[in-house]
């Protein structure tokens, strides 16, 4: 089955505690994105990975960090987290080199940073 | 940079009613819009996509209309059933960093 899967799904944590974000994909898509979504907002994008050893910064990277070493695998990585990163975090893929395909996504991520 | 925006946060219809979600941009370069549906406890699904040569694109119950003159997308649900519950959501692109909008709760009684 096609899938986008993160892990976890819930984590709560304390303040500058190092915490990864996994995100796996099996169709062999190019393009992954990390997004997070907060309430009255709309998903405002974290960083983006076009292809292997290629990554970029969305709107919002500060605080956050990437990596693409194989095609399948893209972690989301917080150093030191703070409690303006509390949030629901989707990573997504896609065919092609940018975001103009549809998007699969993950079920998400929930972080809660005391 | 693009912004996105929805007229309405929530939309209540009756089973079997036809449903309209609106959406509208501000870049007039923008050339790939797309809906996604969003069910508690998941990801943004993919529903339908146009691209700016176009100005509607038909699914399975689902119609997607792109005015570009005035910067507006709209989706068009048929027959709306209790399973389309959800927050539905368009998306802009055109650059490598894509615009989302905040989201309509579409609100399904039997």
């Amino acid at each position: 089955e096609a899938q986008v899967t993160q892990n976890p799904r819930y984590l709560i944590t304390v303040t500058g505690k190092k915490l990864t974000v996994t995100c796996s994909q099996n169709m062999n898509h190019e393009y992954m994105s990390w997004y997070r979504q907060d309430p009255g907002l709309g998903l405002r994008q974290i960083y983006y990975s076009m292809n292997v050893e290629v990554t970029d910064k969305g709107d919002v990277p500060e605080g956050y960090k990437v990596s693409r070493k194989e095609k399948r695998n893209f972690p989301l990585i917080l150093e030191s987290p703070s409690p303006n990163q509390t949030s629901l975090y989707f990573c997504a893929s896609s065919p092609g080199t940018g975001p103009n395909q549809p998007q699969h996504f993950g079920d998400g991520t929930r972080l809660s940073i005391l | 940079g693009e912004s996105v925006g929805l007229h309405l946060p929530t939309l209540s219809v009756q089973e079997g009613d036809n449903s309209i979600i609106n959406c509208a941009y501000s870049n007039s370069a923008s050339d790939y819009f797309i809906w996604y549906k969003q069910e508690s406890g998941k990801g943004p699904q993919f529903i339908i996509d146009i691209r700016s040569n176009m100005d509607k694109r038909q699914g399975q119950r689902v119609t997607v209309l792109l005015n570009k003159t005035v910067k507006h997308l709209s989706l068009q649900i048929a027959a709306t059933q209790p399973g389309d519950s959800a927050v539905y959501f368009c998306a802009v692109g055109g650059s490598y960093i894509p615009t989302f909008g905040r989201g309509t709760s579409l609100i399904v009684h039997p």
